[in-house]
């Protein structure tokens, strides 16, 4: 099973700051197979990231991730109000289970 | 877009069973995939199982492999999600969502309690 940590547990910034998460995981993972979510209280999980780095529907621009092999990342590069909410990155492999999930990221109003 | 809409949330008994819903609209049922992911409370997020309408092919997580049946009707383009032997730490929302590699859509959730 592929394993995938992300840090920090918890970020916390102020509305306009650059945020920087973090998604390793414990085996390669194909950059195609890396998406990123957002989930705020009491909602499903939104899809902003797939394939690494291409924003899915409506996503804006500010959002955008990058990596490869075991290290990836979600930048939102000036923090709007409605950001503040907690990330989760997620693969697709062979391996089972096909999908795993990181442990999430806060990000919370400084 | 594709919508996905699920039944409503459920209190159980531990080792009873529970049958979740998830009614799709808005694209080509047979050529989804539809996977089954939980929420504990306060905790991440986990993925079950999924299933291909077209192929009728479910597969599982082993975690969940004994307890889970996830089956599709296509005629009324919905998916259910079946979990046996239910426990306290089944406790969770459960989320229906399309998708191959990740996620497109998701349903609004199903909160399904077990409690004595």
């Amino acid at each position: 099973e592929i394993v995938l940590t992300q840090s920090p547990g918890t970020l916390s910034l102020s509305p306009g700051e650059r945020a920087t998460l973090s998604c390793r995981a414990s085996q390669s993972v194909s950059s195609s197979y890396l998406a990123w979510y957002q989930q705020k209280p009491g909602q499903a999980p939104r899809l902003l990231i797939y394939g690494a780095s291409s924003r899915a529907t409506g996503i804006p621009d500010r959002f955008s991730g990058s990596g490869s092999g075991t290290d990836f990342t979600l930048t939102i590069s000036r923090l709007e109000p409605e950001d503040f909410a907690v990330y989760y990155c997620q693969q697709y492999g062979s391996s089972p289970p096909p999908y795993t999930f990181g442990q999430g990221t806060k990000l919370e109003i400084k | 877009q594709v919508q996905l809409v699920q039944s409503g949330a459920e209190v159980k008994k531990p080792g009873s069973s529970v049958k979740v819903s998830c009614k799709a609209s808005g694209g080509t049922f047979s050529s989804y995939t539809i996977s089954w992911v939980r929420q504990a409370p306060g905790q991440g997020l986990e993925w079950m199982g999924r299933i291909i309408p077209i192929l009728g092919i479910a597969n599982y997580a082993q975690k969940f492999q004994g307890r889970v049946t996830i089956t599709a009707d296509k005629s009324t383009s919905t998916a259910y999600m079946e979990l046996s032997s239910l426990r306290s730490e089944d406790t969770a929302v459960y989320y229906c969502a399309t998708g191959f590699q990740q996620f497109d859509y998701w349903g609004q959730g199903t909160l399904v309690t077990v409690s004595s």
